[in-house]
This record gives C-alpha cells, structure tokens and sequence, in this order.
C-alpha cells in the first residue's frame, strides 16, 4: 500500500532552516510529484510546491519562492522539503503529498510540526 | 487570503443534508478546472473525500457527493453530505489548480461542520 513516512518534530530558532524528509513507499516513486503543504495551528492548508522526482523539475507558491528548496534521492524513494530563513510564522505542521499536475492530492505523509521561536 | 472562497462554519442536525459551496474565479474553476474536497480531523492528515468534482474515492460513503454547479466551467462547486452523522464533524476544505499563478495549486480557506 503507498504510504509516505515523515521525519520527526523541528524546533529551531529564527533565521535557520529547517529540512523535512519524506520515505515514501508502494508506488513507483518517479512516475508521481511530490507535494509540500503546511498548516499553521488553527488556520487553513497552505500548498508550497511540486517536484517531480523522475525530471527534477519544481515549482513554488510565490509566498516561498527563494525560501524553499525541494529535492528529491530517488534510490531511497526520498523527498526533502528545506525552508530557510525561518520566522514565528513558519511554526506549523508540514505535509508531504502525493499528486501529479491536475490530480488530486490522493496521499499524505502524517505531518511534520516546526516549531520556530525568537 | 484563500484563492477558494468557502463558508467558515456549517452546521445539521444527524441525518440532515447539509452543503459546503467553494467559489473561485475565472482563472481556477472558471477555467474548468477540476475540484477536490478534504475532510479533515484536527492535527491530522486530510483525507480526499471527493475528486474530479464528483467522484468518491473507495472506501468514502455514499452520502459524500460533489459537483460543479451547472457546468464544467462553473465558478463554484459544492460538497453535499446526506443524512449527515457524527463522525462528519470534521473541517472540509475545497482544492483546485489556477493557471495565473505559476500553475499553483489552490485551497478553499475551510469549512467547520458541526453535527449538532
């Protein structure tokens, strides 16, 4: 069955990075983009960006672009979402997704919660 | 500012039917594009309930049911539940695709259902 794997709770302080990885398992990882999303505690989903692991191509929500970094390690079925510069702001939960162009986000990994402080 | 517009709250009785509107603009559903609704508990991953504006995922009730109000290049959709239950009570929210902006992915803000 397709499961994605996320890594464990963040904290870190204002102005460092934080990266989150994703293990993704019962599909052919290649054939399908990765998805990041967030969602600060009580507020709505907020998509980020794509990487589709088998071009390398990405594409970011204009809030994150040259904050964030996706990539992916296909030989471990990997991806990696890097946000930098962080503030208060980023605190959240992040999710990895599985979804290609106009299809629906039809996976989720369980989330990752960053927790940036001052 | 969420790209979807969705109404924050809703709210029925157990066995009432209640609908969750989602309404976009020319750029997204008005594009044709399709819609894709979420439920969600708190502090977990959301669930896709309804895809290509009105297909149920396996395993997704029956009484989950989409659609995209007259055509295909409507600017709104909704998400309809019948003889709404407990385990509904849950956040909802409505995703699509807008061609202004870099092929982002969009979301609806979220709906709060409350079974009373």
């Amino acid at each position: 069955q397709v499961q994605l794997a996320q890594s464990g709770a963040e904290v870190r302080k204002s102005g460092a990075s934080v990266k989150v990885s994703c293990k993704t398992s019962g599909y052919n990882f290649v054939h399908y983009d990765i998805n990041w999303v967030r969602q600060a505690t009580g507020q709505g989903l907020q998509w980020m960006g794509w990487m589709n692991p088998g071009t390398g191509n990405t594409g970011f929500a204009q809030n994150f672009k040259g904050r964030v970094a996706m990539t992916t390690i296909n030989s471990i079925a990997t991806a990696y979402m890097e946000l930098r510069n962080l503030t208060f702001e980023d605190t959240a939960l992040y999710f990895c997704v599985r979804g290609r162009v106009l299809d629906p986000f039809d996976f989720w990994g369980q989330g990752t919660k960053v927790s940036v402080f001052s | 500012q969420p790209v979807l517009t969705q109404p924050p709250s809703v709210s029925a009785a157990p066995g009432q039917t209640v609908t969750i509107s989602c309404t976009g603009t020319s750029s997204n559903l008005g594009a044709g594009y399709d819609v894709h609704w979420y439920q969600q508990l708190p502090e977990t991953a959301p669930k896709l309930v309804i895809f290509g504006n009105k297909n149920r995922p396996s395993g997704v009730p029956d009484r989950f049911s989409g659609s995209k109000s007259g055509s295909r290049y409507a600017r709104s959709a909704s998400l309809v539940i019948s003889g709404v239950q407990a385990e509904d009570e849950s956040d909802y929210y409505c995703q699509s695709y807008d061609d202004r902006l870099d092929g982002s992915k969009i979301f609806g803000g979220g709906t709060r259902l409350t079974v009373l």
